[in-house]
């Protein structure tokens, strides 16, 4: 079953902030976020694990509530290159230990235009 | 590092013709990932290989697709005969995976563009 994510579009001014919102039926064992500019592949942003843990590499943070199988991903003070569609990826916890192994079902998607 | 390659970057083929797509994933990785995406699916996984061995293809959309990875270097999903149905962009990503857990990010390549008429 596919993450729900919300809102699916929104449009900010350069400097405000917005947050991304992704939640599953699932127990969620990793949640992934891509950032995907018109015409272009995903490109990773953050990956956030049970108990935590985040590994990312630009300015925007993000949140992984396990017990409510939710993600949430903020863009602050947001720059023009922020424009693009946001997807989470979630992947499953088979177990109360074992994950599903790497795969990812991604959400519909958040359309992000950041205006002058 | 060149990143993933896939090839062609676009194709148009008539329907009932077969179609094949290419994938060469970043060297050292050991996971291989082939989505399609369209504007009313979004972002669908077709099928994921471990160590080039296939894992789940529940993804797969009926028989007529099939995908293969002979070597770590290497994959192709075909697609025979094709529908008008099949339009999509399909991309192939690979990450390097430990103990099955998707600690890692995965890199996309730049995707295929199929356009089935």
């Amino acid at each position: 079953q596919q993450p729900v994510q919300s809102p699916q579009a929104v449009i900010l001014r350069e400097g405000e902030d917005a947050v991304i919102n992704c939640s599953s039926s699932k127990a969620l064992y990793s949640v992934h976020w891509y950032r995907q500019k018109h015409g272009e592949a995903p490109v990773f942003l953050m990956i956030l694990l049970k108990g935590g843990e985040q590994k990312g590499h630009e300015k925007i943070s993000a949140s992984f509530n396990e017990k409510k199988q939710q993600s949430s991903l903020y863009l602050t003070a947001s720059q023009l290159s922020y424009s693009g569609t946001y997807f989470c990826g979630t992947e499953v916890r088979l177990t109360m230990i074992k994950a599903a192994g790497n795969k990812l079902t991604f959400g519909g998607g958040t359309r992000v235009l950041v205006k002058p | 590092d060149a990143g993933v390659i896939q090839s062609p970057r676009h194709e148009v083929t008539e329907m009932g013709q077969e179609v094949t797509l290419r994938c060469k994933p970043i060297s050292g990785h050991n996971s291989l990932f082939w989505y399609r995406q369209t504007m009313m699916r979004g972002l669908e996984l077709l099928i994921y290989f471990n160590n080039n061995v296939p894992i789940d293809d529940s993804g797969m959309p009926e028989d007529r697709f099939s995908a293969k990875m002979p070597n770590a270097s290497f994959s192709t999903l075909k697609i025979q005969p094709s529908e008008p149905r099949d339009s999509a962009v399909y991309f192939c990503a690979s990450s390097f995976t430990a103990d099955r857990r998707s600690y890692n990010e995965q890199f996309f390549g730049p995707g295929t563009r199929l356009t089935v008429l």
